[in-house]
């Protein structure tokens, strides 16, 4: 019930493509849903993040679906750039539980 | 800068051996975290402390150790050190939902 899952491990699309990135969990305790970006050498910082009461939350060209049912969750990226390459990882928290996160997608995006 | 510091940046040691991984959170920041990130793995949550108490633990190890002090500086034991244990280790440090990480120790174990 701790566990986040995510997919694809890695992914491989050309500029102005849409790369998605799923996760799924199991523990309905999560009530918050963040995307970090993380760069090679670089610690993750926080991209976008979703709480269950909505099902879509769009910042520039990130977009996160919700479906609360489902408890699943997705990233998907717009108009991709080569600045974009980076590793992605979904997590999921509630206010008194722990941050879990899932195992990262490790996105490239070709010029 | 996330405003989060961690020292050292980097740490070459040998196996058996023991070392100590500082944190400095956020100003205000309460909550610390650790993580291990092994090469080409995900977060592993180690341990949480809010204000000096530890509030949770993930897979830690129980040769690794960790502590929070009254001046919120945090610090990660790691003892009896084995090759498996080479990895980037993060701090984080939060005061609502969002985590800071810091730019993290990239611990060698030879």
């Amino acid at each position: 019930q701790q566990q986040v899952k995510q997919s694809p491990q890695s992914l491989i699309v050309q500029k102005g493509g849409i790369p998605i990135i799923n996760c799924a969990y199991e523990n309905t305790a999560f009530d918050y849903f963040p995307w970090y970006q993380q760069f090679p050498g670089k610690g993750p910082a926080l991209l976008i993040a979703i709480r269950p009461d909505v099902s879509e939350k769009k910042e520039g060209r990130f977009t996160i679906s919700f479906n609360k049912s489902a408890k699943q969750f997705s990233l998907h990226i717009m108009d991709s750039q080569p600045g974009d390459s980076a590793t992605y990882f979904c997590a999921a928290t509630s206010g008194t539980y722990k941050y879990i996160f899932g195992t990262g997608t490790r996105l490239k995006v070709l010029a | 800068d996330s405003g989060v510091t961690q020292t050292p940046k980097h740490l070459i040691t040998a196996t058996g051996q023991r070392v100590t991984l500082r944190c400095s959170p956020r100003s205000g920041d309460l909550s610390v975290y650790w993580y291990q990130q092994s090469l080409d793995q995900g977060l592993q949550f180690l341990i949480q402390y809010y204000n000096g108490e530890e509030r949770a633990k993930g897979n830690i190890l129980e040769r690794f150790s960790a502590q929070q002090f009254p001046d919120l500086h945090s610090e990660l034991n790691l003892s009896s050190l084995e090759l498996g244990d080479s990895a980037l280790y993060f701090c984080a440090s939060s005061s609502g939902l969002v985590l800071f990480f810091g730019p993290g120790t990239r611990l060698t174990v030879l």
